[in-house]
This record gives structure tokens, C-alpha cells and sequence, in this order.
């Protein structure tokens, strides 16, 4: 069964503090992995996309990282900002079809003043 | 990058009417669109896939008759919910298929 896990499930941080969320998927195939930004009450917004053959993907302060051997991500969040504030989803695009995407649950990450 | 538009962003229906949701590609046609339901700090759940000119592909657990869908051209996608229960209120978002899948900002529903 496909399965994308995220984790934590929640921080808290101090703004201008670096993060690292972390994503293990176990989706085969594998085509692509997508971080998400989801604010609350609106939609996700994409913020990198990595390939097999691409170990690090950077988007301004948003650095993704990707292992395909150990089908483990990172999303390294650095001089955190207010705005930061949202849920982060990890997206793994497997097989074609209705269901080639499968979904993590998210990190909920909170900046603090 | 490409837009998707949902219709309404928020809308609050009494038990038992109907709502409809509409999804639009606004710079790129989309033969397929997806709509997917988040209940609060869950993941988006895929609910049904909509193909232009054919019927919707719904996932198992998602009732046909209570949700339907209708993908009447390349740029334009419905949900209609009928017969609205407090049960079915949460986040509806659709999505797209371009170059990509892209995502629109979601339609919060409340069912009094």
C-alpha cells in the first residue's frame, strides 16, 4: 500500500529559527515528490518538486532534499518568518491514473514571535 | 504558474438543500479535474475524479447521488452536494490536471 508519512505532526517555533520537516513515503513507482504550502482555509501551493535524479531543490528560503534509495524527504525552512505559519504536505506522485498522487497528513508548523 | 478558481470560497446551507461548487482552469484546459474533502488537521481526501464530456470516476465511500459532478467543458468543473447534511461540511478543494496538478483555494462548506 502506498503510504506517505510526515512528521512532526506539529512545531513550534521562534521566528527567525531554522526547521526541518520530514517526509518517508513508500510509494512505487516513484515520479515525482512535491513539498505543499497549505494556509489555513485555502489551498496547497506548491514549493518544490524533485525527481528520482534530484537530490536538492531549493525555492528562496525553502530547501527540499530527496533520498531515493531510503525514500526519505526534507524540507529545511531557514530564518523562519511569521508567514511561515501553515501546514507543509508531502506529495508523492506514483503510478498514472485518479490515484497518483498520495497525500501525507501534513506538519502543522506555528511561528512565534 | 497556471491558476485554478473555485466558486464560492465560503458558503452556509440549511439541512436538506443543495450547493454547488464550481472549479475553473483559468489559463489552461483541463480534461481531468479532481475534487478532494479535508476535514480540519486531515490531509485532503480524493472523492472523485472528473473527466471532460464522460461521467465522474467517484472513490469508494463517496456516494454518487450525494455528490454530483459535472465536467461540462475543458475549463469548468461542478460538485453539487445534495440534500446537505452537518455531516458534510468541510473543505472541498479541486484540483486541475495541466502541465501539473494545480489546486484551487477551496470552498469552506457549513451545513446548520
Amino acid at each position: 500500500k502506498n503510504q506517505v508519512e510526515q512528521s512532526p505532526q506539529s512545531l513550534i517555533i521562534l521566528e527567525g529559527k531554522n526547521c526541518t520537516l520530514q517526509c518517508n513515503y513508500t510509494v512505487s513507482p516513484f515520479s515525482n515528490l512535491r513539498w505543499y504550502k497549505q494556509d489555513t482555509g485555502r489551498g496547497p501551493v506548491s514549493l518544490t518538486i524533485m525527481t528520482f535524479s534530484e537530490n536538492t531543490k531549493s525555492n528562496g528560503r525553502y530547501t527540499a532534499t530527496l533520498d531515493a534509495d531510503t525514500k526519505q524527504s526534507s524540507l529545511h525552512i531557514t530564518a523562519s518568518q511569521l508567514s511561515d505559519s501553515a501546514s507543509y504536505i508531502c506529495v508523492v506522485r506514483g503510478h498514472t491514473g485518479r490515484r497518483a498522487l498520495t497525500f501525507g497528513s501534513g506538519t502543522r508548523l506555528q511561528v512565534q514571535p | 504558474g497556471a491558476v485554478v478558481s473555485q466558486h464560492p470560497s465560503w458558503v452556509i446551507c440549511k439541512s436538506g438543500t443543495s450547493v454547488k461548487i464550481e472549479c475553473r482552469s483559468l489559463d489552461f484546459q483541463a480534461t481531468t479535474m479532481f475534487w478532494y474533502r479535508q476535514f480540519p488537521k486531515q490531509s485532503l481526501m480524493l472523492m472523485a475524479t472528473s473527466n471532460e464530456g464522460s461521467k465522474a470516476t467517484y472513490e469508494q465511500g463517496v456516494e454518487k447521488d450525494k455528490f454530483l459532478i459535472n465536467h461540462a467543458s475543458l475549463t469548468l468543473s461542478t460538485l453539487t452536494v445534495t440534500s446537505a447534511h452537518p455531516e458534510d461540511s468541510s473543505f472541498y478543494i479541486c484540483s486541475a490536471q495541466g502541465s501539473e496538478q494545480y489546486f484551487g483555494p477551496g470552498t469552506r462548506l457549513t451545513v446548520t
